[in-house]
């Protein structure tokens, strides 16, 4: 199986501020890595698909980079419904793997 | 846009099988989206993909749970549905259907399924 690791497990940050998370893989995956935000007691959602195509609804302060083995996301500018917890999750070889996730917290 | 049900029993017993059915409206399980996929998440922790099963009927699973699971579709009632055999109290989880074009697009909302007697 792919390993999938992110950092860091928790984030404090504030309103307005920019703020970067990382995914990392176990082996290359090109570009098959999708971010997903998951409010608490809901679905998670696609943000983030192709490692940095922005998924059609998703707002524009998301972007995504990075191929291979190394990602990242970024939020341009914190905004109070992003307080959430964030998975990676690759799709280049079964079975489909998630990071443990991140949780974005108000700081 | 296409909206994800699931639904069954909340309560299964250790060593029975769990059993749940995923709704599919303003979509086809028979066309469109090309996987149709069981993801779990124990209460407190991360998700798991459990499997798939593509448009064209083939099925992939999880390893880890390869053996107990079965991912099937009813075209005629526009469903697809999870079954897991010989479940114990790790099986606990919330249980989400998801579709996609190439990875887990939409998603239901989850439902909870407990394993105790």
């Amino acid at each position: 199986d792919i390993q999938m690791t992110q950092s860091p497990s928790t984030l404090s940050a504030s309103v307005g501020d920019r703020v970067t998370i990382t995914c990392r893989a176990s082996q290359s995956i090109s570009s098959w890595l999708a971010w997903y935000q998951q409010i608490p007691g809901k679905a998670p959602k696609l943000l983030i698909y192709k490692a940095s195509s922005l998924e059609s609804g998703a707002p524009s302060r998301f972007s995504g980079s990075g191929s291979g083995t190394e990602f990242t996301l970024t939020i341009s500018s914190l905004q109070p419904d992003d307080y959430a917890t964030y998975y990676c999750q690759q799709y280049h070889s079964y079975p489909w793997t998630f990071g443990q996730g991140t949780k974005v917290e108000i700081k | 846009q296409v909206q994800l049900q699931e639904s069954g029993p909340g309560l299964v017993k250790p060593s029975e099988t769990l059993s749940l059915t995923c709704t599919v409206s303003g979509g086809s399980v028979s066309s469109g989206f090309s996987y149709w996929s069981w993801i779990r998440q124990p209460p407190g922790k991360g998700l798991e993909w459990i499997g798939y099963i593509y448009n064209s009927g083939s099925t992939q699973y999880n390893p880890s749970l390869k053996s107990r699971v079965t991912i099937s579709v009813d075209t005629s009632k526009n469903q697809f549905s999870l079954k897991l055999t010989s479940v114990i109290s790790a099986d606990t989880a919330v249980y989400y259907c998801a579709t996609g074009y190439s990875t887990l697009d939409y998603w239901g909302q989850g439902t909870l399924v407990t394993v105790s007697s």
